[in-house]
């Protein structure tokens, strides 16, 4: 158990809706990452939020959205949602004091019907 | 910008076998190195990384990985294969603090009995 939990563990959809994946880091961790693994596109960045602010974005999608709480847990927020967009979606954390360390929730897993 | 390429990505071995998983790495700066493995329906495990120091990096289920800079590699090896160690593993690279990790494509490791 890394001490990251994401909820839910599964969400099945249809197409055109909105959903939101929560994420909350380990104790004493501000960086909250974001990552989706499909099978066409492997494991991807996201986005990256620090102490509540965005520090870092990759190849994240317009219709996806995030942000960070000042309790520093982390939502990541789907909408319009295609058949594409099913995939595992993983949150990550990382401390100050070990920058260099991510420890990966179990991910949520999204279906869009 | 820095990228990580597996070859092979499925290798089998038999119970008590050498495991070697290859990773080479492209990286402007000095990288950080990874090695997460993730079991059916889970999320990742870190399993080892080289930051700086040592090149020979020790980890846990009695993996390990030499860095090679002259090879610009980061394979992963361990001496005797077990059942249990069947699952996909990823290496991965970034720069260090607080930075996003790019994946390699996954290498599935079968062990057979």
């Amino acid at each position: 158990d890394s001490g990251v939990t994401q909820t839910p563990k599964h969400l099945i959809t249809a197409t055109g809706q909105r959903v939101t994946l929560r994420c909350s880091p380990r104790s004493g961790d501000l960086s909250v990452y974001w990552y989706q693994q499909s099978l066409d596109q492997g494991l991807q960045f996201l986005i990256q939020y620090y102490n509540g602010e965005e520090r870092a974005k990759g190849n994240i999608l317009e219709r996806f959205s995030a942000q960070q709480f000042p309790d520093l847990h982390s939502e990541l927020n789907l909408s319009s949602l295609e058949l594409g967009d099913s995939a595992l979606y993983f949150c990550a954390s990382s401390s100050p004091l070990r920058r260099d360390t991510q420890y990966f929730g179990p991910g949520t897993r999204l279906t869009v019907l | 910008a820095q990228s990580v390429t597996q070859l092979g990505s499925h290798v089998s071995v038999s119970e008590g076998a050498l495991v070697l998983l290859r990773c080479n790495y492209s990286s402007s700066v000095p990288p950080y190195l990874f090695w997460y493995v993730q079991y059916p329906n889970q999320g990742l495990q870190l399993l080892l990384k080289y930051t700086t120091g040592a090149t020979l990096v020790k980890g846990i289920n009695g993996f390990e990985a030499e860095f090679k800079k002259s090879e610009t590699s980061f394979h992963l090896t361990k001496p005797s294969a077990h059942m249990s160690d069947a699952a996909e593993y990823f290496c991965a690279v970034n720069r260090g603090d607080h930075e996003k990790l790019t994946f390699g494509t996954g290498t599935r490791l079968t062990i057979i009995p």
